[in-house]
């Protein structure tokens, strides 16, 4: 399968501690997106990073991406309780052309 | 923006009933896609749209699915007759620029008993 495999499988920490996930991929990608899904909603949006990019901030979230080593990471500092969610990393490949989704972290966030 | 809009948030139906979902993209978007979403199978494409034309429904598990966009503001998304293993949580999620990023709808979370 060419979806992007997530690490760890659910990650449970403290409010105030920092959430990494890593993400790992097959083949040559266009770019790499990482979204959030709460319990019952639909995914957002959180950061894209290009190929030719190695790190990408929007607000409390980091993402690194290292295309010799087919990963990319999401930092996510300071959690907070309303953090808590499953996170996906979703690599656009450039054959095929298609978000493929991974099976998530599940981040818990305790107050 | 009222964002992705889908209808039904729920479907409670009987096997070999049809079923069909419905999706409003965000306007402007030009890019629809339906997904599903299982704790077995996670997050799966089943089909995406270009300009309301299907480019690819390689991921369309069998005949019993169909998909349509009749207009840049609609589409369906249609099983009959269902079947137990198709309870899954459908979502629709529509884009400006392809595979960038893309936005969700809320899905319709389907039970066939």
């Amino acid at each position: 399968s060419q979806q992007g495999e997530e690490d760890p499988q659910a990650l449970s920490i403290q409010e105030g501690e920092n959430a990494t996930m890593n993400c790992s991929y097959k083949t040559s990608i266009n770019n790499l997106q990482w979204y959030r899904q709460n319990s019952g909603r639909g995914l957002v949006h959180l950061i894209l990073i290009r190929s030719n990019e190695r790190e990408k901030h929007s607000g409390r979230l980091r993402v690194t991406l290292d295309t010799s080593k087919k990963s990319s990471s999401l930092l996510i500092t300071a959690s907070r309780a309303a953090d808590t969610a499953s996170y996906f990393c979703a690599p656009l490949y450039n054959q095929g052309g298609k978000l493929i989704f991974g099976q998530g972290t599940e981040l818990s966030v305790k107050p | 923006d009222a964002g992705v809009i889908q209808s039904p948030r729920h479907e409670v139906t009987e096997m070999g009933q049809e079923v069909t979902l419905r999706c409003k993209p965000i306007s402007g978007h030009d890019y629809l896609f339906w997904y599903r979403q299982t704790m077995m199978r996670g997050l799966e494409l089943l089909i995406y749209f270009n300009n309301n034309v299907p480019i690819d429904d390689s991921g369309m598990p069998e005949d019993r699915f169909s998909a349509k966009m009749p207009n840049a503001s609609f589409s369906t998304l249609k099983i009959q007759p269902s079947e137990p293993r198709d309870s899954a949580v459908y979502f629709c999620s529509s884009s400006k620029q392809g595979m960038e990023t893309q936005y969700f709808g809320p899905g319709t979370r389907l039970l066939v008993l």
